[in-house]
């Protein structure tokens, strides 16, 4: 059974970066999509970005520049960055398998930005 | 603003059918089979109920269905349940800079 798990700071200062990380149990990064994806509280849901592993990695245009997602294939983990960040990015974040058709998501992890 | 257009929300009693529109454009809906449906209770993670427009993963009850005409891709739940209340999105595959396109989103309450 796949599980995937956020980590990362729950509240970050508006400017700065949110940096969290996915850690995959139960199945490999390689051979699969992966996305991020947020939700503001009360709103719906908004697709980040989705890599394949050594194929490409592709962002939602209105977040490419302040968006970058990475792997650690030794850990099975991937990250996500968002730059110069606003309240305007405090959300439930999740990270997740697919990005067509998601079969497994995380539990997601609030973060909030605010002074 | 949703790419898709999605009700705000729906409702049913107990036993009833609904039926959730999920409308796209020419680039995404009507173009590609790749529409899925997520189901959301409060303060959980999506669960995939439909995917490829009508086929349902492994443990989906057969009251969920989906179909697609033109643009437009539908999900219909028969005899409603209690346990069905919840969001529903829709999303998909879309030939654009953005290749993941969601719906905003439907509220489904059983009455």
């Amino acid at each position: 059974q796949v599980q995937l798990q956020e980590s990362g700071p729950g509240l970050v200062k508006p400017s700065e970066t949110l940096s969290l990380t996915c850690t995959v149990s139960g199945g490999s990064i390689s051979g699969h999509h992966w996305s991020w994806i947020r939700q503001p509280p009360g709103k719906g849901l908004e697709w980040i970005g989705y890599f394949y592993y050594g194929v490409t990695t592709k962002y939602s245009p209105s977040l490419k520049s302040r968006v970058t997602i990475s792997v650690d294939t030794s850990k099975n983990q991937f990250s996500l960055k968002l730059t110069s960040v606003t309240a305007a990015d405090t959300a439930v974040f999740y990270c997740a398998r697919g990005y067509d058709s998601i079969d497994y998501w995380g539990q997601g992890t609030l973060v909030t930005v605010s002074s | 603003q949703s790419a898709l257009t999605q009700p705000a929300s729906v409702s049913g009693s107990p036993g009833q059918s609904i039926t959730i529109s999920c409308t796209g454009t020419s680039s995404d809906v009507g173009a590609y089979i790749y529409v899925s449906w997520y189901q959301q209770h409060p303060d959980k993670a999506p669960k995939l109920m439909i995917y490829e427009v009508a086929n349902r993963p492994s443990g989906v009850p057969d009251r969920f269905s989906g179909s697609k005409s033109g643009n437009t891709a539908s999900l219909t739940i028969s005899g409603l349940q209690a346990e069905d209340e919840a969001d529903y999105y829709c999303t998909s595959y879309s030939a654009t800079d953005t290749p993941v396109v969601f719906g905003g989103g439907t509220k489904l309450t059983v009455l």
